[in-house]
Order: structure tokens, then C-alpha cells, then sequence
């Protein structure tokens, strides 16, 4: 069975800049998860979506948005680019719905902003 | 969801058991106890979760005291292959609502020493 995937791997970007971070869930997962892990902070709760809609936003200004595909992947966009976006960036994914579920991670996208 | 106390850093020989505290002492009747670790610039690894009963899956158990107010996590052989930095989550179970998303803490660093 696939875990899942994110890409890129790596991504460079400058200060303004925008980017976008893709994540494919496992198969047959709904729920889609993103955390940030900066240096020294920790991992951190970004969004959740489920069927396709936004059920939870962690305290993240609103350039951090994203979006579900369908096919239940999805896509982060960080907009106008901060020093201190740089961060992996981790997806996870679950069965929908229920919380006794645990989530799976994939490897991340570590975002540098020079 | 409760908050969780974990020792900061650990260390166990190669071969021997590594045996990992959390103390939850705030958890309440419908939280899971969730082990997850993460090895350096990898994302993070589900390894087991629990309500009440012990547990053992193919890389651990989880033993739950009876009153929940503490866990122990369980790396029957402990290789060099899991050193890495092991988080303990408490989180909500049930269906549906806004929540969902794991909150972690800074975790116990396990150094598995030859």
C-alpha cells in the first residue's frame, strides 16, 4: 500500500514569492492534515480537510490556505513569503471522520525562503 | 485535549527493551493515548494508540495504567534504527465536529547505543 506522497521534496523560493505544496493521501483516506515544522518550534497544526472542506484551521495568518481535490489530495499555498515560512512542511492523511483513526504521514516538502 | 509530560531524552543499549513514561494525569474518559515518533528529516511515525486496554501491534505495546493517568510505551528490542525522537498524544475519539488534529508536544529524544 502507497503511504503518502508530497511534493516537491525540496523548494526554494524568495521573499514575496508564492508557493504551492501538493500532497496525495493514502488510498481510501478522506481526512488530509498539514503541520509545519520550523527549527525549534515544533510541529505545528496548519489546516484539516475532509470531503473536500475546510474543517479546521490551526493560528496561521490567512496567506496559509489550501484546497481538496476530489480525489481527496491536496494543495497548500503560502502567499507573500516570509523568512520564517522556511519549514518542513509535513501532509498527513486518515479515514475521515473519526478521531480513534490515526493519521499517516508522508516525508514533507522543506520549504526554504532566502 | 489533555496535555501530555514526557522525560526530554532517554537512553537504552541495542537488544534491551526501551521503555518510554508519559504522564496524562488530565485525560478524560474518551481520549486515546497516541504514540508516534520521528526519526531526523523524516515525518513523523504512527507506532500504536490506545483508550484503556494494553496494546501490541508489530513494533510495540502500550501499557495503559488502569486510573489512564500514565502510559508506558514498550520497544521490545530496541536496534540503532530506532533512535529517534518518540511523541505521546492524547486526542479526542468520537465522530464528526471541528477537531481532529493532533497536538504534539516536544517529545523524549531515545538514543539507542550500541
Amino acid at each position: 500500500e502507497a503511504g503518502v506522497t508530497q511534493s516537491p521534496t525540496h523548494l526554494i523560493k524568495t521573499r514575496g514569492q508564492q508557493a504551492t505544496l501538493r500532497c496525495s493521501p493514502i488510498s481510501g483516506h478522506t481526512s488530509v492534515y498539514w503541520y509545519q515544522q520550523a527549527l525549534g518550534l515544533g510541529l505545528q497544526f496548519l489546516l484539516w480537510y475532509d470531503e473536500g472542506e475546510e474543517r479546521n484551521r490551526g493560528n496561521f495568518p490567512p496567506r496559509f490556505s489550501g484546497r481538496q481535490f476530489p480525489n481527496y489530495s491536496s494543495e497548500l499555498n503560502v502567499n507573500a513569503l516570509e523568512l520564517e515560512d522556511s519549514a518542513l512542511y509535513l501532509c498527513a492523511s486518515s479515514l475521515g471522520g473519526q478521531y480513534n483513526q490515526p493519521q499517516h504521514f508522508g516525508d514533507g516538502t522543506r520549504l526554504s525562503i532566502l | 485535549d489533555a496535555k501530555t509530560t514526557q522525560p526530554p531524552s532517554m537512553d537504552c543499549a541495542e537488544g534491551r527493551a526501551a521503555n518510554l513514561p508519559c504522564n496524562h494525569s488530565t485525560i478524560s474518559g474518551n481520549e486515546y493515548v497516541y504514540w508516534y515518533r520521528q526519526i531526523h528529516s523524516q515525518g513523523p511515525q504512527y507506532i500504536i494508540h490506545g483508550l484503556k486496554n494494553n496494546e501490541t501491534n508489530e513494533m510495540a505495546s502500550l501499557i495503559i495504567t488502569e486510573d489512564r493517568k500514565s502510559s508506558t510505551l514498550i520497544l521490545p528490542h530496541a536496534t540503532l534504527r530506532d533512535t529517534a525522537v518518540y511523541y505521546c498524544i492524547v486526542r479526542k475519539g468520537g465522530y464528526g465536529g471541528s477537531q481532529g488534529n493532533l497536538i504534539f508536544g516536544k517529545g523524549t529524544k531515545l538514543s539507542v547505543k550500541p
